[in-house]
């Protein structure tokens, strides 16, 4: 059954530093890969979708993911942090049930920005 | 286009109480699904409506439960409140609940139980 690792429950960086968080699916390639961002007392945001049209993904405010079957990977990367990034990010598969989908998540990864 | 709505935001109940909660989607998204949140079990899901029909169901007991209206909104009940539903529960809205078409949430209610 498609499953989701992420790597690192938190993670600091400064300000205009790399963001890089790491999110491994189970061996059967899945359909669909997500990262949706939650900020405090608030619900999950879409940052962007993989759906087999292209490795490499661009989302929104500055994030992209790139789909790599070999690695089993789908990080998540922003060249440059700013401080409205901090938050907790979600990397979810859609797994297929039946005739429906279901969406299974990451634990989640919190990132803090440093000034 | 207006968003996905979840009311109430915010709920506080008391062991053995029954709690509805409710969602609208997004105009023509005819798949609404249901999330749990909880610090402890991360993000699970519940159920999955589609046309008024539930297609499928989480490993929850079975005093959860749900229901779709003709209009797409669906609500979900939790019965003889337990300390352990406390969470936030999040609804998804999809054109047909296919990924393809993403997921939108909203915003979620926080539901404590005392």
């Amino acid at each position: 059954a498609q499953s989701v690792t992420q790597l690192g429950s938190h993670v600091s960086v400064s300000e205009g530093a790399l963001v890089l968080l790491r999110c491994n699916y189970s061996s059967s390639v899945p359909p669909y890969l997500f990262w949706y961002v939650q900020y405090p007392n608030q619900g999950l945001q879409l940052l962007l979708k993989y759906t087999s049209a292209a490795t490499l993904v661009k989302g929104i405010n500055g994030f992209e993911a790139e789909f790599k079957k070999s690695e089993t990977s789908f990080h998540l990367t922003k060249p440059s942090a700013h401080m409205s990034d901090a938050a907790e990010y979600f990397c979810a598969v859609g797994r297929q049930e039946g005739g429906s989908e279901k969406l299974v998540f990451g634990k989640g990864t919190k990132l803090t920005v440093n000034p | 286009k207006a968003g996905v709505t979840q009311t109430p935001r915010y709920l506080i109940k008391t062991r053995g109480q029954q709690v509805t909660l409710s969602c609208s989607p997004i105009s023509g998204h005819r798949s609404v699904s249901w999330y749990q949140q909880t610090p402890g079990q991360g993000l699970q899901f519940l159920f999955e409506y589609f046309s008024e029909t539930q297609r499928n169901k989480g490993n929850f007991p079975g005093r959860f439960s749900g229901r779709q209206f003709s209009n797409s909104r669906s609500e979900m009940n939790v019965s003889t409140l337990e300390l352990g539903d406390s969470a936030l529960y999040l609804c998804a809205s999809s054109l047909e609940g296919q990924g393809g078409n993403g997921y939108t949430f909203g915003s979620g209610t926080r539901l404590t139980v005392v």
